[in-house]
């Protein structure tokens, strides 16, 4: 799978945009571009996953430039309970794989 | 959607016991189920994959005669930690496949997890 480069941490205030990048450079061209969202002490929950372009869907939009090689979670008008863990994954789209996450990014949503 | 249960949510025990903790996909059959690792402020770690009716496959490192994993059925796989101890304290975190696609895509489900704790 490919490896993934994020932030550690982000800080932000409530209402606030938060986009977060991921840097995936060597990313082949069957992988896939997955986004989980962890709370303490639960297990990861599915946020997003892309191709390339542009998804959107009720929770987020990822933005996928032409090259692939990064990608950006953007979460609109965060709040207090969006404080979490944001894991960026990037591998094929199939759930016969482990998932291998990396260190993820730590973000903290502040009044 | 598709739910993933884990039991118990928590245990604490002594050293030297064995702790079960089972996984469960409440409305969907699990072809295959993952078994993660999670110590504090670190990532999830694979321990090992587990197909129902075979033996599990375990990662590097991780010893299959301490980590028990079987997948008696398509929807329920247990984790058994035996001879536990101290350092085997961590978060313990299933996921299922469920082998379909759903909107789109082919993914897991994770659990909520399990809190071990060994004194």
């Amino acid at each position: 799978l490919a490896k993934t480069t994020q932030p550690i941490s982000m800080d932000s205030y409530e209402g606030q945009e938060v986009n977060i990048t991921c840097s995936h450079n060597n990313i082949a061209t069957n992988d896939y571009i997955t986004w989980y969202q962890q709370f303490p002490s639960q297990g990861p929950r599915f946020i997003i996953q892309g191709y390339k372009t542009k998804v959107t869907n009720e929770v987020a939009s990822l933005f996928i430039p032409a090259d692939r090689k990064s990608s950006t979670l953007s979460l609109p008008r965060v709040s207090l309970s969006d404080t979490a863990v944001y894991y960026c994954l990037v591998g094929p789209d199939t759930g016969r794989r482990a998932l291998t996450f990396g260190s993820g990014t730590r973000l903290q949503v502040q009044p | 959607g598709a739910v993933v249960s884990q039991h118990p949510s928590w245990v604490i025990c002594k050293s030297g016991t064995s702790v079960k903790i089972e996984c469960r996909s409440l409305d969907f059959q699990a072809t295959t189920m993952f078994w993660y690792r999670q110590f504090p402020k670190q990532s999830l770690m694979l321990m090992a994959t587990s197909n129902e009716g075979s033996k599990a496959t375990y990662e590097q490192g991780v010893e299959k005669d301490k980590f028990l994993i079987n997948h008696a059925s398509l929807t329920l796989s247990t984790l058994t930690v035996t001879s536990a101890h101290p350092e085997d304290s961590s978060f313990y975190i299933c996921s299922a496949r469920e082998g379909l696609r759903r909107e789109g895509r082919d993914t897991q489900y994770f659990g909520p997890g399990t809190r071990l704790t060994v004194l």
